[in-house]
Order: C-alpha cells, then sequence, then structure tokens
C-alpha cells in the first residue's frame, strides 16, 4: 500500500523568501504524485501533478514540485513567497500499478509572513 | 452543478444519534471519495467508489461508520452511534475516474458531537 509523509507540521517563511514543502512517498511500484492545497475555510484544491517524463513539474500560483526518484521525495517549492500563500499544504501518491486509490499526507501549514 | 456540493455545511448532534451526511458530485464523475479531516489528524481516507466496481471500504474506522452510492451519483456516508471522537470536518471528492485525475473536492460538512 501506498503512504506520504510530510515530516513539518508548520514552515513559516517571510515574504519574498523561497519557500520548500518537503514530502517524501513510499510505493511498491512507480508513482503518480500530487499536491494539493487548502486556504482558510475552502475545500482543498488541486495544485500540481507528477505522472511521468521531467522531473520539474509546474503549477498554478507559481509554484513548482521536482520528482527524486532515488530520494523517494517530492517537495514543493516556489522562488518567491507570497503572504496570500500562506494555507494548508496536502501531498498526495498513488501506485501506478495499484488498484487502490490516492493516500494523502497529514498536511503542512505554511505561514508567509510580511 | 458546477462543483462538487455537501451538505448539511455544518451538523451538531448528540452522542449516541445516527447522522447522515451527502455528497453530490460533479456530473460525469465515476470516482467519488471520502475524507475525513480532524484537527491535527491530517486527511484520512474513508472510502472509495469507482464507477459500479466494489467499493474500496480499507479506510473506515469503524462498523459504525458506512457509506452508499446510489445511481452512480450521489453518495451518503451514515455514522451510527456518533461518539465525540468523530467531530471532524467529512470532506467528499470527485473525479472523472481514478489513477492520474484530479479529485474536486466539496466545502466539507463540520460535524460536532457533544
Amino acid at each position: 500500500a501506498q503512504s506520504v509523509a510530510q515530516p513539518e507540521d508548520q514552515v513559516n517563511v517571510a515574504e519574498g523568501n523561497p519557500l520548500t514543502v518537503k514530502c517524501t512517498y513510499s510505493v511498491s511500484g512507480n508513482p503518480y504524485l500530487f499536491w494539493y492545497v487548502q486556504y482558510p475555510n475552502r475545500g482543498l484544491q488541486f495544485l500540481l501533478k507528477y505522472i511521468t517524463g521531467d522531473n520539474l513539474v509546474k503549477g498554478s500560483y507559481g509554484f513548482e514540485a521536482e520528482f527524486n526518484k532515488s530520494q523517494t521525495s517530492f517537495h514543493l517549492k516556489k522562488p518567491s513567497a507570497l503572504v496570500s500563500d500562506s494555507a494548508l499544504y496536502f501531498c498526495a501518491v498513488r501506485d501506478k500499478n495499484s488498484n487502490n486509490d490516492m493516500r494523502f499526507g497529514a498536511g503542512t501549514r505554511l505561514t508567509v509572513k510580511p | 452543478g458546477a462543483g462538487v456540493s455537501q451538505s448539511p455545511s455544518n451538523k451538531v448532534t448528540e452522542k449516541g444519534k445516527d447522522v447522515e451526511l451527502r455528497c453530490d458530485p460533479i456530473s460525469g464523475h465515476t470516482a467519488l471519495y471520502w475524507y475525513r479531516q480532524s484537527l491535527g489528524q491530517g486527511l484520512e481516507f474513508l472510502i472509495y467508489f469507482q464507477g459500479n466496481s466494489a467499493p474500496d471500504k480499507s479506510g473506515l474506522p469503524s462498523d459504525r461508520f458506512s457509506a452508499e452510492r446510489t445511481g452512480g451519483s450521489v453518495s451518503t456516508l451514515t455514522i451510527q452511534r456518533t461518539q465525540q471522537e468523530d467531530s471532524a470536518v467529512y470532506l467528499c471528492a470527485s473525479s472523472l475516474a481514478s489513477g492520474v485525475n484530479i479529485q474536486y473536492f466539496g466545502a466539507g460538512t463540520r460535524l460536532s458531537v457533544l
């Protein structure tokens, strides 16, 4: 079965600084990887996904994530954080060769301070 | 409708009562998911429906929890004999199919068990 770990409950960065939200995964086969974001009092929204091909994936709002197979990681990054990026971020994984569906991480709360 | 709709948005109940939570997925989406989001617990998978296949119930925490999906569309999550630890936000999502397809989330039902 697949699983995801988000080792940081909370990430704090200053506006304008680069941000990284970490994610590592475990699957028996090859993964599909996703990032979702949850703004306050809102449902989860899709941010980006890795299926195959280029390891660097670009998504909405200037976010990107890099798939690293050797480190089984899919960290979310943004070169310059905005206060409006403050939200709860979830990483998710699905095994390509499995009938099981996606499993989400516990979430990381990102706070960007002005 | 334009998105995934969940009702009620808030539900307050007494310990021991049964509750039903409803999810209307996006029209044409064959996959439907239920998750539970608790404070400090992240996003917990509950159950997954895909077309006419038997649902994946592996995430249901106890036999007090059940879900059905009628006509391949609307789904109802039922919690019998509610307990205080059932208090959480229950999220529903749908997608065109499983696998690489993006899940679209509803705003959730906040359940409070007194």
